[in-house]
């Protein structure tokens, strides 16, 4: 089974700054690979998927790279809405497709 | 557009069962794959089944495997997980959950399970 491993588990960081969260396979997942926001009380939504493609609707912000074992899920601009958990999941060759444990992004 | 209506979730006693069904509307449900995914309390997110779209194959969790049972009706445009022997640690918010492409492009609200004595 593939593991994913997201860093850091928290990330504190003010609006308008920069944000860059990590996600890392055990093993490649070529870009099979989505980046999820959820946020307090709601179900998660789908922000990239194929490693760099933004979901319908998602703001131009959002920026995901990486190819392999080794993804970034940038957001260029914080906005006060974009504080939240973020997950990551691969889904490359058979089930199960498994989550990252998650990044907490806080106001600091 | 598209939506995903949970239900059935409630308290249950170790041991019990429970049926969750989805709602689907909005889109063509016979043409996905459909999936549960679960989330425990204050905790990530679990892949605990799903279902083609002609009802041709099925994946479990090896945590629910022999006790979940995953169908659905593309008449009725719904998705449904038999939950039996729950256990405590099945406790979640169980997510009704499009696939596309294999990963999870729309979401449910969630409905509540509690296995609690």
């Amino acid at each position: 089974e593939i593991v994913l491993t997201q860093s850091p588990g928290t990330l504190s960081l003010s609006p308008g700054e920069r944000a860059t969260l990590s996600c890392r396979a055990s093993q490649s997942v070529s870009s099979y690979l989505a980046w999820y926001q959820q946020k307090p009380g709601q179900a998660p939504r789908l922000l990239i998927y194929g490693a760099s493609s933004r979901a319908t609707g998602i703001p131009d912000r959002f920026s995901g790279s990486g190819s392999g074992t080794d993804f970034t899920l940038t957001i260029s601009i914080l906005e006060p809405e974009d504080f939240a958990v973020y997950f990551c999941q691969h889904y490359a060759a058979s089930p199960p497709y498994s989550f990252g444990q998650g990044t907490k992004l806080e106001i600091k | 557009q598209v939506q995903l209506v949970e239900s059935g979730g409630g308290l249950v006693k170790p041991g019990g069962s429970l049926r969750l069904s989805c709602a689907a509307s909005g889109f063509s449900f016979s043409d996905y794959y459909m999936s549960w995914i679960r989330q425990a309390p204050g905790k990530g997110l679990e892949w605990v089944s799903y279902i083609s779209s002609s009802v041709g194959s099925r994946f479990y969790a090896d945590s629910v495997k022999g006790r979940f049972t995953i169908s659905r009706d593309n008449a009725k445009k719904s998705l449904y997980l038999q939950m039996n022997s729950l256990r405590a640690e099945d406790t979640a918010v169980y997510y009704c959950v499009r696939i596309y492409g294999d990963y999870c492009d729309h979401w449910g609200q969630g409905t509540l399970v509690t296995v609690s004595s």
